[in-house]
């Protein structure tokens, strides 16, 4: 198993230009999220989905879209990039039916918008 | 809201010193979730232990242990005998049982072991 990849690993931004995050696991997990890691925040959660088809917003929702077509991927996009989304990207995911809630997370992806 | 304070933001030890970071946590839930991921250099984050609130013995793997104690809502972390593989920073987080599995993650600890 691969377990969860991201891509690009690194992506430099003009404001306004948009882009998408991609994330893929092939461990069959269900729940699949993604935070962002800014410096002395830890990292905070932006979007989740507990299944394909259902997706909702987590704590730092703003700017960002989600959606979940398959079980496989949830990529992310941004609409329209700003300075302030310039940040470390981490997508993780876990298997929600086993109740064991440990999340397992890609190698992130690294983000600057100028 | 759930809530964690990982206060000390640097520590820095020399090798083979034993180190501990602490994590307090705030949650409402009776049933919840407590992890410990480490981030080294290289940046990804790796898992190194779940506990859930039910369970409050201790654990020890290799020169590991974990401390959980719910009287104080704590959940401490201790390498033994340091290496200097061991720096990097040190994520606490939480989990409550509400269905979903969303994680609130401490600011982290930046462990650095002098060789």
């Amino acid at each position: 198993n691969a377990g969860v990849t991201q891509t690009p690993k690194f992506q430099v931004l003009k404001t306004g230009q948009s882009m998408t995050l991609q994330c893929a696991q092939d461990m069959n997990h269900e729940y699949m999220s993604w935070y962002r890691q800014d410096p002395g925040m830890g990292l905070r959660l932006i979007h989740y989905s507990v299944g394909a088809g259902i997706t909702d917003q987590g704590e730092v929702p703003n700017g960002y879209n989600v959606s979940r077509s398959t079980t496989e991927d949830f990529p992310l996009r941004l609409l329209s990039a700003a300075p302030s989304q310039t940040s470390v990207y981490f997508c993780a995911s876990s298997y929600s039916r086993t109740g064991t809630k440990t999340q397992y997370f890609g190698p992130g992806t690294r983000l600057l918008v100028l | 809201a759930q809530k964690v304070t990982q206060a000390q933001t640097e520590i820095s030890v020399v090798e083979k010193e034993d180190v501990t970071l602490d994590c307090v946590y705030e949650t409402r839930d009776t049933t919840y979730y407590l992890f410990w991921y480490k981030q080294p250099p290289s940046g990804e984050l790796v898992f190194l232990i779940r506990r859930n609130s039910f369970d409050e013995q201790n654990e020890i793997s290799g020169r590991y242990s974990w401390n959980f104690q719910k009287s104080t809502s704590s959940f401490n972390f201790t390498i033994t005998a340091s290496q200097v593989v061991d720096s990097a920073v040190y994520f606490c987080a939480l989990s409550e049982d509400v269905g979903n599995e969303k994680l609130t993650f401490g600011t982290g600890t930046r462990l650095t072991i002098i060789p």
